[in-house]
């Protein structure tokens, strides 16, 4: 139930753009995703829900594909303060169960 | 506000022991989570809370136990240690449905 993130690991020059994507193989309710830096804990970036509502982050934009069970998270220009770790968790299935599955992560590593 | 806070930071437990990890919020939010992240992994769920004596089993539940006596507190409890248990525990809560969860700093467990 696990969903996939890929790629994953990325090395960005600042100011370059990225996409990560988180794919599952059950149904969707929601997609939540989140940063991480080393040694810390999880920080909330976006909430993209089914039918289309999405909370979250202004400089940074994600996709919910509900038929494809994919969400994609989009990094453009990126700074150095967007490195870290980043996390898809998801609600599987087609109601809201207020539990998340977190994907297998995504390194991200932006360099001057 | 604090937020969300979680003692102790760091632990030593030998084997068999055991031990409560104590997890406060102070947003009057009606559901708490409990993670654990193991190295290099993605968080998976341990038990969650929807309000105060109301608990349910998350991914992996075996070898803990937690309760809600009040929407403050939720703590986990770990009986017969086990090097397995090694990892990092993060709390978490939020407001309600369709919101995203609010993570605390995390408790670093060791099981010699």
């Amino acid at each position: 139930q696990q969903p996939v993130q890929s790629p994953q690991a990325v090395i960005l020059r600042e100011g370059e753009d990225a996409v990560i994507n988180c794919s599952s193989s059950k149904a969707l309710y929601s997609v939540h995703w989140y940063r991480q830096k080393h040694g810390e804990a999880p920080v909330f970036l976006m909430i993209l829900l089914k039918g289309g509502e999405q909370k979250g982050h202004d400089k940074i934009s994600a996709s919910f594909n509900e038929k494809k069970q994919q969400s994609s998270l989009y990094l453009t220009a990126s700074q150095l303060s967007y490195s870290g770790t980043y996390f898809c968790g998801t609600e599987i299935g087609s109601y809201n169960t207020d539990k998340l599955i977190f994907g297998t992560g995504t390194r991200l590593q932006v360099f001057p | 506000n604090a937020g969300v806070t979680q003692t102790p930071k760091f632990r030593i437990l030998k084997i068999g022991q055991s031990m409560t990890l104590q997890c406060t919020q102070d947003m009057n939010h009606n559901y708490m989570y409990w993670y654990r992240q193991d190295p290099g992994m993605g968080l998976k769920l341990i038990y969650y809370s929807v309000g105060a004596g109301i608990t349910d089993k998350g991914e992996v539940p075996n070898g803990y136990n937690v309760s809600r006596s009040t929407t403050e507190d939720f703590p986990l409890r770990l009986e017969l240690a086990a090097p397995s248990q090694t990892s990092v525990y993060f709390c978490a809560s939020k407001t309600g449905a369709k919101e995203t969860q609010y993570f605390g700093p995390g408790t670093r467990l060791l099981v010699l």
